[in-house]
């Protein structure tokens, strides 16, 4: 166990729909990361925040938006899905967003779109 | 754009054999290297890290060896068990921030 929660597990949604999946970091992290890894593309960087604030950004969608709360939870958002979005959603964190400090992972959010 | 990759798809082993997962990466920047596992139904697993300025760590019946020259980095596993199977990511960082570079995954297959 990583100490990463991420909720829901699973999820089935229609396309065009919006899905919230939320995620705490491990007790003491205050980075948090999220990843999606399908078939094709393999693990893929989204976003990264820290204390709240962005801090990098990867290849997310437009359609997708996320953030981070100040007890340091997260929330990816995914809005007008489409079949593609169909993938593992996968959290992470660190203490900080140094390099070199090890990351976290999640169990994931497996979403089906359908 | 550089990214991370790795040699062989799946490698199958008898148990007790040690196992050589390897991984190219691109690069040059690159400065901090790590090798994940992922167990089915799981999310990646920390096993091992390794800076640039080493060549060789050493962990629990692991071992990873970076050679920076040919930009190539290795994961030997020793006696490798049933537990051991799983998909093994080698991932690198070469920027500021903390963000990982995934390399494609290799199967690691043990045969009892």
């Amino acid at each position: 166990d990583s100490g990463v929660t991420q909720t829901p597990k699973h999820l089935i949604t229609a396309t065009g729909q919006r899905v919230t999946l939320r995620c705490s970091p491990r007790s003491g992290d205050l980075s948090v990361y999220w990843y999606q890894q399908s078939l094709d593309q393999g693990l893929q960087f989204l976003i990264q925040y820290y204390n709240g604030e962005e801090r990098a950004k990867g290849n997310i969608l437009e359609r997708f938006s996320a953030q981070q709360f100040p007890d340091l939870h997260s929330e990816l958002n995914l809005s007008s899905l489409e079949l593609g979005d169909s993938a593992l959603y996968f959290c992470a964190s660190s203490v900080d967003p140094g390099m070199g400090n090890t990351i976290y992972f999640g169990e994931g959010s497996w979403l089906t779109v359908v | 754009g550089e990214n991370v990759g790795l040699h062989l798809p799946t490698l199958s082993v008898q148990e007790g054999d040690n196992s050589i997962i390897n991984c190219a990466y691109s690069n040059s920047a690159s400065d901090y290297f790590i090798w994940y596992k992922q167990e089915s139904g799981k999310g990646p697993q920390f096993i091992i890290d390794i800076r640039s300025n080493m060549d060789k760590r050493q962990g629990q019946r692991v071992t990873v060896l970076l050679n920076k020259t040919v930009k190539h980095l290795s994961l030997q596993i020793a006696a490798t068990q049933p537990g051991d199977s799983a998909v093994y990511f080698c991932a690198e960082n070469g920027n500021a921030g903390n963000m990982l570079t995934f390399g494609g995954g290799t199967r690691l297959m043990v045969k009892p």
